[in-house]
């Protein structure tokens, strides 16, 4: 099966654009999880979609915002981006809760 | 909120030497996951433990839950080059339904030849 693949991979942005990265998951897998990744916060949880549903939120301001499809594949948007958003951006698919969640190789983002 | 503390920050092994790596958490753990990461690249799937006393093994990489449920250790036997990277622990957000990992903060495993 093919793993999890995250577009673009790189990026790059000016302060106040707004930023689109989309994640598809491993045929199958119907929840979807993203994850910022700062040298000075670490791995931090966005947000979960399952069935098209956002199940769980982190505490990240309303600027970050997601999507899922009906063919499980999901997009993230960032708004009015900051400095502070440049970060590794990661996705992970998992077929439910408490089932083991494989990550993409996460789409760098450097807004400028 | 639950927190996740790993143990070293960070480990320089001579190859051929064993190592492990400690996670430990403020509440129980109902699931618990271990990654590997290199620098600035994904996360790879390296084990979950869920039952207390639970230990998985994967080539030279054993990673145990203990009774409590409280801490799990990761141990590398005969550690290689290709064991360098950063290992993170994970756990799920037990008081909220479905997928939230909250992470430990790693452990960077460098291993000279």
């Amino acid at each position: 099966k093919a793993g999890v693949t995250q577009t673009p991979r790189y990026l790059i942005k000016t302060r106040g654009q707004q930023v689109t990265l989309s994640c598809s998951p491993i045929s199958g897998h119907r929840s979807v999880s993203w994850y910022q990744q700062t040298p000075g916060q670490g791995l931090q949880f966005l947000f979960e979609y399952f069935s098209e549903t956002q199940r769980n939120k982190g505490n990240f301001p309303g600027r970050f915002s997601g999507r899922q499809f009906s063919n499980s594949r999901s997009e993230m948007n960032v708004s009015t981006l900051e400095l502070g958003d440049s970060a590794l951006y990661l996705c992970a698919s998992s077929l439910g809760a408490g089932r083991e969640q494989y990550f993409g190789p996460g789409t760098r983002l450097t807004v400028t | 909120s639950q927190e996740l503390e790993q143990s070293p920050q960070s480990l320089i092994v001579q190859e051929g030497k064993n190592l492990t790596i400690n996670c430990t958490s403020s509440k129980t753990l109902y699931g618990l996951y271990w990654y590997k990461q290199k620098y600035g690249e994904g996360l790879i799937f390296l084990m979950m433990l869920q039952k207390g006393g639970e230990e998985k093994s994967h080539e030279k990489i054993t990673a145990k839950l203990d009774e409590k449920k409280q801490q799990s250790s990761l141990h590398i036997t005969a550690s290689q080059p290709s064991h360098a990277g950063i290992y993170l622990c994970g756990a799920d957000g037990f008081m909220e339904y479905g997928n939230k990992l909250v992470f430990g903060a790693g452990t960077i495993l460098r291993v000279k030849s």
